[in-house]
C-alpha cells in the first residue's frame, strides 16, 4: 500500500489552463504539505495543512490553491498556468513529532 | 536567518570510496536535522535524522551526527555502493513541525563500479 500517492504522476498542459494533483495519505497523519522541486532540483514548500487548516503558505502566487477535503487529502489546484510553473510537485504528511513521508512527486510540463 | 547550506555537486566516487558530504546550517534555536535521498526518478526518502545536538542518526550504512558547536550535519558513509547513486538533500525544519523543511541544494552523488 502506498503511504502518500499522488495523482496523476506526470501531467503536460498548455498554458493558461486550470490544472489539479491529488494527493491522498493512508498513514493517519494529521498535516499535510506541498513542495515545489524545480529544474535545479531545488526543493521550496509552499503550503502547510493542519487538520484541514492552512498552518504555512509560503511566496506562492494565489493562482496556487490548496484544498484540504479531510484530513487525509490536499489538493492543489493551479489556475492559469504559466511556463515557470512547470516543475515537480511533491505531496507530504506528517503526524506530531515524526518526520515527513513524501509522494512519489508529479512532473508537472507547461508547453 | 534559516538556511540550509551543502556541498554542491555532483560527487562521482569509485565504488567502496568513502563518501562525506558537508552540510551546515543556520537557525535561531535548536531545529531537528534530516538528509533525505532521492533516486532517479522517484520521490523523497528520509534517509537519516537526529533532533538535538550531539545525536547520531544512522541508517545503510550512513551516519550523521548534530553539532551545535559547527551547525553542521555532514553525512557520512564508510564505503559506497554503486546503488547509493541518487542525489542527497540536508534539511531542517522550523516552526515546531517536522514536516516544515527547510532544504539544501542537493548533492548528486555517482557511484561507478
Amino acid at each position: 500500500d502506498t503511504a502518500v500517492s499522488q495523482t496523476p504522476k506526470y501531467l503536460v498542459t498548455q498554458m493558461g489552463n486550470d490544472k489539479s494533483i491529488k494527493c491522498e495519505q493512508n498513514l493517519g497523519h494529521d498535516t499535510m504539505y506541498w513542495y515545489k522541486q524545480d529544474s535545479k532540483k531545488f526543493l521550496k514548500i509552499m503550503f502547510s495543512y493542519n487538520n484541514k487548516e492552512l498552518i504555512i503558505n509560503e511566496t506562492v502566487p494565489n493562482r496556487f490553491s490548496p484544498k484540504s477535503p479531510d484530513k487525509a487529502h490536499l489538493n492543489l489546484h493551479i489556475n492559469s498556468l504559466e511556463l515557470g510553473d512547470s516543475a515537480v510537485y511533491f505531496c507530504a504528511s506528517s503526524r506530531g513529532q515524526s518526520e515527513a513521508f513524501f509522494g512519489q512527486g508529479t512532473r508537472l510540463t507547461v508547453v | 536567518g534559516n538556511s540550509v547550506t551543502q556541498m554542491e555537486g555532483p560527487v562521482t566516487l569509485s565504488e567502496e570510496a568513502f563518501l562525506t558530504i558537508n552540510c551546515t546550517y543556520t537557525a535561531t534555536g535548536y531545529p531537528s536535522l534530516f538528509w533525505y535521498v532521492q533516486y532517479p526518478g522517484e520521490g523523497l526518502q528520509l534517509l537519516l535524522k537526529a533532533t538535538k545536538a550531539d545525536d547520531k542518526g544512522s541508517n545503510k550504512g550512513f551516519e550523521a551526527t548534530y553539532r551545535k558547536e559547527t551547525t553542521s550535519f555532514h553525512l557520512e558513509k564508510g564505503s559506497v555502493q554503486v546503488s547509493d547513486s541518487a542525489v542527497y538533500f540536508c534539511a531542517r525544519n522550523y516552526g515546531g513541525s517536522q514536516g516544515n523543511l527547510i532544504f539544501g541544494k542537493g548533492t548528486k552523488l555517482s557511484v561507478k563500479p
